[in-house]
């Protein structure tokens, strides 16, 4: 069984479209997140929900918007793209009331504007 | 503000010798430390963790690492390399005493030579 899982795998897209990326956590986690891995593979986080609330937003532009509608699943959907949205997307879940827990992640969404 | 760096971009090592991928840390509090391994187009996986207690942590496949306050170092060890280690390594800290996301150092890349 999949414990975190993200769809798509891949997605390409040409500029200016809006796209969503879903993902879901079967550990019964309370906290997930969305992480953004660039083409050296720096990871920077982007947001982080506890049990549907916002809790982490980094600086993002506006074009993107997370959605969660219950704490097993954590959306990302993103309007209007644009070039340097070319990356590998993440999503992420720990159990929140253990600041020391691990982050699980999925095996990302691989973004490509063209 | 919290921080981690890998200082070394990639570390080449022999089968069968021993290996180390060095990180340093920052934080105003307690940290707690991450090693995560990503393999190629596969999300990050936990490896081990230091809250508190031994300052020698053993983890997955054979992983330890040590914490060093002083030299404020959290490096990762195996004594003897597999070539299946060959992968991405990341660092990461929380700084324990706030309610806060946890940062990713840039990634070590390690290779095992057959």
């Amino acid at each position: 069984d999949t414990a975190v899982s993200q769809t798509p795998k891949y997605l390409v897209t040409q500029m200016g479209n809006d796209k969503s990326i879903k993902c879901e956590q079967n550990l019964g986690h309370d906290t997930m997140y969305w992480y953004k891995q660039d083409s050296k593979k720096f990871l920077k986080i982007m947001f982080s929900y506890n049990n549907k609330e916002l809790i982490i937003n980094e600086t993002v532009p506006n074009r993107f918007s997370p959605k969660s509608p219950d704490k097993a699943h954590l959306n990302l959907h993103i309007n209007s793209l644009e070039l340097g949205d070319s990356a590998v997307y993440f999503c992420a879940s720990s159990q929140y009331r253990g600041f020391n827990q691990p982050q699980h992640f999925g095996d990302g969404t691989r973004l490509s504007i063209l | 503000a919290q921080s981690v760096a890998q200082p070394e971009d990639q570390v080449n090592v022999a089968e069968g010798n021993p290996l180390t991928v060095k990180c340093t840390y920052s934080v105003s509090g307690n940290p707690y430390l991450f090693w995560y391994v990503q393999y190629p187009n596969r999300g990050l996986q936990f490896l081990l963790k230091y809250i508190t207690g031994d300052n020698l942590v053993k983890g997955s496949y054979g992983f330890e690492a040590e914490f060093n306050k002083s030299q404020t170092s959290f490096h990762l060890k195996k004594p003897s390399a597999l070539v299946s280690d060959s992968a991405l390594y990341f660092c990461a800290v929380r700084d324990g005493n706030r309610d806060d996301k946890i940062i990713f150092g840039k990634g070590t890349r390690l290779h095992i030579l057959p």
